[in-house]
């Protein structure tokens, strides 16, 4: 079993729709980042986390270290925000742990 | 503006060869990272450094090695090149107090056929 399991694996959306997407995991962090890759594209750090909820525009990031469970939200999704999101938690060493992502497509 | 690069971006060699994927950072960061991206895996960390000659494994270092003899590069060598090393590979480098803080480089397609 992965540490870091993320949900869905894919998500295809209308554009305006309301996106969530999940993150549990299992070993003790300190941090939980939330990661954007375009394809072909590079990643990006979209937030990074250690409690509560953390807002950029139509992204949305809060996290549950009781339960030890992030999610992401896109309010008003665009064709734009179609990519792969990752969720990494940052172990007790400071290393990361990844999820496989969630690919999401939003469609006109 | 501070950039993190990565060289070539699409490689296509043959088993057995050597080959050497470069990253170079102008951050100044003290702290750089080798990782690969496969399908059904999170990333995976192949080795790191904390700073020039200091090198470590990472979770899946066999059949790769990095040398780090200044803060700028950390290139990445693959010995013997084998098909179960085709991967997109990603560099990486944070500052020297905030590890976790990573910076990643566009990434390189390796081809091994």
């Amino acid at each position: 079993k992965n540490e870091v399991e993320q949900s869905p694996q894919n998500l295809t959306a209308q554009e305006g729709e309301f996106i969530t997407i999940n993150c549990s995991y299992s070993v003790g962090i300190s941090a939980l980042h939330w990661l954007q890759q375009h394809p072909g594209g590079g990643i990006v750090s979209l937030f990074m986390l250690s409690s509560g909820k953390k807002k950029h525009g139509r992204l949305i990031a809060t996290i549950n270290i009781q339960e030890k469970h992030s999610s992401l939200h896109i309010t008003a999704s665009h064709p734009r925000d179609s990519a792969v999101y990752i969720c990494a938690v940052v172990d007790n060493t400071d290393k990361l742990i990844f999820g496989t992502g969630t690919r999401l497509q939003v469609f006109p | 503006d501070a950039e993190i690069t990565q060289s070539p971006r699409h490689k296509i060699t043959e088993t057995g060869r050597q080959v050497t994927l470069a990253c170079h950072q102008t951050w100044n960061h003290n702290n750089m990272f080798w990782y690969r991206q496969d399908l059904g895996h999170g990333l995976r960390l192949i080795h790191y450094s904390y700073g020039v000659q200091d090198t470590n494994k990472g979770e899946v270092s066999d059949g790769y090695s990095v040398s780090r003899s200044n803060t700028e590069d950390l290139p990445l060598t693959l010995e013997s090149a084998a098909s179960s090393q085709t991967s997109v590979y990603f560099c990486a480098s944070s500052p020297l107090d905030r590890r976790y803080e990573q910076y990643f480089g566009p990434g390189t397609r390796l081809t091994v056929t």
